[in-house]
């Protein structure tokens, strides 16, 4: 079974500048997340997807952060413009079902604005 | 504020010896508990889950849970050079994730 693909692996931007992370989720899997995660910290949930309806946002800086997953099946992250801050490592997991802890996380994608 | 808190470290523990981590909540209404292992540079994976009160044995790995004291612990018994990595426990509460920060565990050969 395939697991939780991301792209890119790096990415490095200077500050201002946009970038955008992909996610395809484990096949079958309705239930998709975006976490930050910042060296030394637990992952940060910034959305979380239950197909293409947004379950949680409430940590998403909607000012400079965006989300989508028009099809329920892959997703986008995006971010403009970037801000020092923002240099961290995207996650993506996904889960089969709702409301649970057991999640599947991608390699994430780690990133470095300059 | 719903806190899940780890000792950071790092943990330093012998080869062959038991590794005894430790987590706390605060939300006494949570439910369910979750330690994922993240090695250097790599993502989080899930190596245990529990979600009632007492032991939970995996092989050489054990939760425990306290729902009295609010505390979840994970032992690894016969620690391997392998095992080195930043456990993470996670606290399922209302329906969130709550993440603790990690504790780094280090087998000493």
């Amino acid at each position: 079974e395939a697991g939780v693909a991301q792209s890119p692996r790096y990415k490095i931007i200077e500050k201002r500048q946009s970038v955008a992370f992909w996610c395809n989720p484990i096949s079958g899997h309705a239930t998709l997340y975006w976490y930050q995660q910042i060296l030394g910290q637990g992952p940060k949930l910034l959305i979380q997807f239950q197909n293409n309806g947004v379950v949680d946002d409430s940590q998403l800086p909607k000012d400079r952060f965006s989300a989508e997953r028009l099809k329920g099946v892959d997703s986008t992250l995006k971010i403009q413009p970037a801000k020092l801050e923002d240099s961290a490592v995207y996650l993506c997991a996904s889960s089969q079902i709702l409301n649970t802890g057991e999640l599947f996380f991608g390699e994430g994608s780690r990133l470095t604005v300059l | 504020q719903k806190e899940v808190e780890q000792n950071s470290g790092p943990l330093s523990v012998p080869e062959g010896a038991i590794a005894s981590l430790n987590c706390t909540y605060s939300d006494r209404g949570s439910q369910s508990f979750f330690w994922y292992r993240q090695y250097s540079g790599k993502s989080p994976e899930l190596i245990m889950s529990i979600y009632s009160n007492g032991d939970k044995e995996d092989g050489r790995f054990t939760a425990q849970l306290n729902k009295a004291s609010q505390y979840v612990s994970l032992l690894i018994r016969d620690s391997q050079p392998s095992d080195s990595a930043t456990y993470l426990c996670a606290v399922s509460s209302n329906y969130q994730l709550i993440w603790g920060a990690g504790t780094k565990l280090i087998i000493k050969p």
